[in-house]
């Protein structure tokens, strides 16, 4: 099945500072990279995803980049709030399928 | 709310108990899935509907774990003979017709505690 690495497994930034999280796939096949926000006790909440037909996407403070050929994607957050505190984990489907595998999550801590 | 629902939110039950998860997706979406979280993990894929259909299972899933989705619409995750293992939070999730819609939106999941 996909494997999907990613890194870091904890991040601490100072609010104001930028956090990237990278995440790598082993599916050339894979077309569909999204990123979910899980506060403490909640929901996976969809937050951006990116086609294989583009190379990057934003939305507000955060941007998702794609570098096919390398097989990796990274999340981008820009002008970090302590709202930003949560963990992160990236995805990528199986074999061009529905299902989605997901990485091991990075905990980010926006410290004020 | 419109969002995924799952029922119940919380369920502790002793070692050798069967137990059964609801999922209700979001209007129209016809794509379900479950998954399983531990931990400081990702979470893992269990199975997946489309509509009534269960198009696959994932090789995590025991045969002591069965799923239904009867008339496409909710479905449930019966888990026999619990063990302290399955101790987990269980996810729903539920996407859109296809047409090329991949976005999966999660419920708020079962917490399962196994004693």
């Amino acid at each position: 099945g996909e494997n999907v690495e990613q890194h870091p497994s904890t991040l601490s930034v100072q609010e104001g500072d930028s956090a990237v999280i990278k995440c790598t796939y082993s599916d050339s096949a894979s077309n569909y990279f999204p990123w979910y926000k899980q506060e403490l006790g909640k929901r996976p909440q969809l937050i951006i995803d990116i086609r294989s037909n583009v190379g990057e996407k934003k939305d507000q403070r955060i941007a998702v980049t794609l570098n096919k050929t390398a097989k990796h994607f990274s999340l981008h957050i820009t002008e970090t709030q302590p709202e930003d505190s949560a963990v992160y984990f990236c995805a990528a489907p199986y074999y061009n399928d529905y299902k989605l595998s997901f990485g091991a999550g990075t905990t980010v801590t926006v410290r004020a | 709310d419109t969002g995924v629902s799952q029922n119940p939110r919380h369920k502790i039950t002793k070692r050798g108990q069967n137990v059964t998860f609801r999922c209700d997706p979001i209007s129209e979406h016809n794509r379900l899935y479950w998954y399983r979280q531990t931990l400081g993990q990702g979470p893992e894929f269990l199975t997946y509907f489309q509509n009534e259909a269960q198009l696959e299972k994932s090789r995590l899933l025991s045969d002591r774990f069965s799923a239904e989705r009867p008339k496409g619409s909710f479905s449930t995750l019966e888990i026999q003979r619990t063990e302290q293992g399955d101790s987990a939070m269980y996810l729903c999730a539920s996407s859109p017709p296809a047409g090329g819609s991949y976005e999966q939106y999660f419920g708020p999941g079962t917490r399962l505690t196994v004693t």
